[in-house]
């Protein structure tokens, strides 16, 4: 267990559906990280929260969204779906100083049929 | 654009045998780069840090050198066992820690 939890494990949903993963960072993490990993690809940035805040984002759709709540959990959500938006989405934390690794979860997969 | 490259092709090495990986970059400044390692379905794991003004980091059977000159860095498994067969990422990370990211990772292979 790295300490990050994400929720879903797995998610086989319809093209058009919308879908909401969560993920809770390590204890004393305040930076939060969303990536994308299509079959055979590397990961794809989507976006960076810290303490609630956005902080960096990636080649995000507008389909998509995130957020950070006080609790400092993540959500990020997915509509409109279509099959190429099937992939493994992990959830990664960072504690406030820099210079630190990243602890990933064990990631969402989606599955758009 | 920024763009990261490391070996697209399978590493295949004997036990026993150093695993040399590279990880070159264009168009990127980074402040520091990460090593991680990812088993299939699973999450990478974060190993080893080395910053800008740093040129080489050991942790135990792992080293890492980095050149900002070539843009380059290399990543070394000394005496490489079966269990370390794995795809090895890295990843490039900017001053204040934001937007990360990450090259397509090498496969490795280790022979018993």
């Amino acid at each position: 267990d790295s300490g990050v939890t994400q929720t879903p494990k797995h998610l086989i949903t319809a093209t058009g559906q919308r879908v909401t993963l969560r993920c809770s960072p390590r204890s004393g993490d305040l930076s939060v990280y969303w990536y994308q990993q299509s079959l055979d690809q590397g990961l794809q940035f989507l976006i960076q929260y810290y303490n609630g805040e956005e902080r960096a984002k990636g080649n995000i759709l507008e389909r998509f969204s995130a957020q950070q709540f006080p609790d400092l959990h993540s959500e990020l959500n997915l509509s409109s779906l279509e099959l190429g938006d099937s992939a493994l989405y992990f959830c990664a934390s960072s504690p406030p100083s820099e210079g630190y690794g990243y602890t990933f979860g064990s990631g969402t997969r989606l599955t758009v049929v | 654009s920024q763009k990261i490259e490391q070996n697209s092709e399978a590493l295949n090495i004997q036990e026993g045998k150093t695993a040399t990986l590279t990880c070159n970059y264009t168009n990127y400044s980074p402040a520091y780069l990460q090593w991680y390692r990812q088993d299939p379905g699973r999450g990478p794991v974060f190993l080893l840090l080395i910053r800008e003004n740093e040129k080489e980091k050991r942790k135990e059977r792992l080293k890492v050198t980095f050149d900002t000159t070539l843009k380059q860095s290399l990543f070394h498994i000394t005496a490489s066992q079966p269990a370390d067969s794995a795809t090895y990422l890295c990843a490039l990370v900017h001053t204040g820690g934001f937007k990360t990211i990450f090259g397509a990772g090498t496969r490795l292979f280790v022979k018993a």
